[in-house]
């Protein structure tokens, strides 16, 4: 299996642009998160779906950011206008939900907004 | 809430020296235990996991045991080396809801 994919690794952009993150999960997981890591605030979770549905958004930082996941391959992470506090490591991670099944998580997307 | 605390870092080990990182977690239930580890640059990557009490989990020289009376899962392993620097986070799972741990960051001098 692939793993977990995310594009793009990295990406600069400027203050106020659009950013769109995306996530492919691993076949057959149900359960997908989103993360953002900084050094100051560590790991965060931001949102999570189980069966493709968003069921805990709490994390989310303000209205700037929005996920969806239109089928059980794909989701996205998008902010909308970027500023540069929003600089920091995104990671989705998938796992098999219930149980005792544990997160895979992807390589990251560095984020860096001058 | 659910909540996992684990001792401050960073943890600075001469290379064969003996690593313990503590974690006691708040939950309801009985969860599930991991530990995660984080190499730079790199996403997290399971280690180990136990998923009832007195479970030992074990991998790459690393072990945890769930104890449930201390509610804790301390990391341990015998004899590190220098490639095991790296950031290291507890978790638990109960039903849907994943809890990290703010990380402890390891450094292993040759």
């Amino acid at each position: 299996d692939a793993g977990v994919i995310q594009s793009p690794r990295h990406e600069v952009t400027e203050m106020g642009q659009e950013v769109t993150l995306r996530c492919k999960p691993i076949s057959g997981h149900n359960s997908l998160f989103w993360y953002r890591q900084t050094m100051m605030r560590g790991l965060e979770l931001l949102i999570y779906f189980n069966n493709n549905v968003p069921i805990d958004d709490s994390g989310m930082p303000e209205d700037r950011f929005s996920a969806k996941m239109p089928n059980a391959s794909f989701s996205t992470l998008k902010i909308q206008p970027s500023e540069p506090r929003d600089s920091a490591v995104y990671f989705c991670a998938s796992s098999l939900s219930g149980g005792n099944y544990e997160q895979y998580f992807g390589p990251g997307t560095r984020l860096t907004v001058t | 809430g659910d909540s996992v605390t684990q001792m401050e870092g960073p943890v600075t080990l001469s290379e064969e020296a003996f690593l313990t990182i503590n974690c006691t977690y708040t939950a309801t239930g009985y969860p599930s235990l991991f530990w995660y580890v984080q190499y730079p640059g790199e996403g997290l990557q399971l280690l180990l996991k136990a998923t009832k009490a007195d479970d030992k989990g074990s991998n790459k020289g690393f072990e945890a045991t769930y104890r449930k009376e201390t509610t804790s899962f301390h990391l341990e392993k015998g004899s590190v080396q220098v490639s095991d620097s790296a950031v290291y986070f507890c978790a638990l799972k109960r039903g849907q809801n994943f809890v990290f741990g703010p990380g402890t960051r390891l450094s292993v001098l040759p």
